[in-house]
């Protein structure tokens, strides 16, 4: 039973809007998450993480943000650009375990 | 971009016959990983290591095996390839974190696209 998903299997945004990915995850042992964006023919790239003693991280033009209590992460982008149309996973482990559990993917388009 | 190199980068081959893949990482990581993306499943944990000769499976290990005799090296072998092992297959290494956070992003290989015929 996969412990993380990612329900929206696609997005399409135009190019300066927001871009906003969600995961839910099952394991209350999870305590790390993050952001993979992946390219066709090339592997994942980590993007960003957060961990569970936060609820907010942000690195340029993406912010995750956790909500522990629903178990529920989420990825801005803003603004949307023509080169983050990707993949993205999300994943996530527990304090110690450095195997990754991935969600099934949200591909995103971002519309010139 | 982290040293991880993944050979070969294509590969076709026959139901039945065993097949290798090879993981090489110059970063002196502890940790690797052999995950499989499919459609519909996103990246699934196949086998990973430890360490030197420490091996543990993953959810989907069923019908591979995997050594690492050195650092650097990680191997991945179908036994007997079947049509369900058509797939990607990555490699990825973590390095150990200390202290209160214990845990590390993984660095991935370019994949390995392999089709079972």
């Amino acid at each position: 039973d996969q412990q993380v998903k990612q329900n929206s299997p696609s997005l399409s945004v135009q190019e300066g809007r927001i871009s906003i990915l969600n995961c839910d995850y099952t394991n209350s042992m999870f305590d790390y998450f993050l952001w993979y964006k992946k390219y066709p023919a090339e592997g994942p790239t980590f993007l960003i993480s957060i961990s569970s003693i936060k609820d907010k991280n942000e690195d340029g033009r993406f912010t995750v943000f956790l909500n522990k209590s629903a178990k529920h992460l989420s990825l801005h982008i803003v603004p949307s650009q023509p080169g983050d149309s990707a993949v993205y996973f999300c994943a996530a482990s527990s304090f110690g375990d450095y195997k990754l559990s991935f969600g099934a993917g949200t591909t995103v388009t971002v519309r010139a | 971009d982290a040293g991880i190199t993944q050979s070969p980068r294509h590969k076709v081959t026959e139901t039945g016959t065993p097949v290798t893949l090879r993981c090489h990482q110059t970063e002196n990581h502890r940790y690797m990983y052999w995950y499989r993306q499919d459609p519909g499943h996103g990246l699934r944990l196949i086998h990973y290591s430890y360490g030197v000769k420490d091996t543990d499976k993953g959810e989907v290990s069923d019908g591979y095996s995997v050594s690492r005799s050195k650092t650097e090296d990680f191997l991945l072998t179908l036994e007997s390839a079947t049509s369900s092992q058509t797939s990607v297959y990555f490699c990825a290494i973590s390095a150990e974190v200390t202290g209160e956070r214990g845990n590390a992003e993984a660095f991935f290989g370019q994949g390995t696209r392999l089709t079972v015929v």
